[in-house]
């Protein structure tokens, strides 16, 4: 069992629609959970970044942490055909020195 | 400069051949980061290098990987004996606290 699992999709959405994306994880140590945004051919880039449980919010991204679950989700309102990506979850504890565990990526494909 | 860099963008090598792969981190970043990503897979962590500490290595998948940093400047990794089963992306990226990576746009290694 992979210590993050990631639903990899794809997934295609009507634009405008809300977006549901989803990673469960194994171990309970894990304390900072994030997610990436991935264009072809580009590197990931941070959209959200979340220290343990609860909820934060950034214009139309919402990261949700359930740590009792082990689950954390990104939802994005009102999507844009520019939210087009691979969307990765990445998670890690701190004393591993910042070395992040991702999950296998979601594409996700928002059509005009 | 602004962003990680990091060179060639594209490489294709014959099998067996040995490979050299930089990254130039962001200026002051403490912590550099190699990562490897598949087709269609998430980032698996390769090594880690935090100022002057002796780095971690331990996601490095054979003794023909090996990578090396100058102080808190450049880094590179080395692919020796090059099989088909290394072609990816390998990226690189930098931070200065947890969490907050910033990756290059990767070297897509392709062995032939």
């Amino acid at each position: 069992q992979k210590e993050v699992e990631q639903d990899p999709g794809p997934l295609s959405v009507p634009e405008g629609a809300i977006v549901s994306l989803n990673c469960t994880y194994s171990n309970s140590a894990f304390q900072y959970f994030m997610w990436y945004r991935q264009y072809s051919r580009k590197g990931p880039e941070l959209l959200m970044y979340t220290y343990s449980s609860g909820n934060k919010e950034d214009g139309r991204f919402t990261a949700q942490v359930d740590k009792s679950s082990k689950y954390i989700s990104l939802f994005i309102r009102d999507s844009q055909p520019s939210d087009s990506a691979t969307y990765l979850c990445a998670m890690t504890f701190y004393n591993q020195g910042g070395k992040l565990i991702f999950g296998q990526g979601t594409e996700l494909s928002v059509k005009p | 400069g602004a962003g990680v860099s990091q060179s060639p963008s594209n490489k294709v090598t014959e099998k067996g051949k040995d490979v050299e792969l930089r990254c130039d981190p962001i200026s002051g970043h403490t912590a550099l980061y190699w990562y490897r990503q598949r087709l269609g897979q998430g980032l698996e962590f390769l090594i880690y290098f935090q100022g002057n500490s002796a780095p971690d290595k331990s996601g490095l998948p054979s003794d023909r990987f090996s990578a090396e940093r100058t102080g808190e400047s450049v880094s590179t990794l080395t692919i020796q004996r090059t099989q088909q089963e290394d072609s990816a992306v390998y990226l690189c990226a930098s931070s200065l606290v947890v969490g907050g990576y910033t990756f290059g746009s990767g070297t897509r290694l392709t062995v032939v």
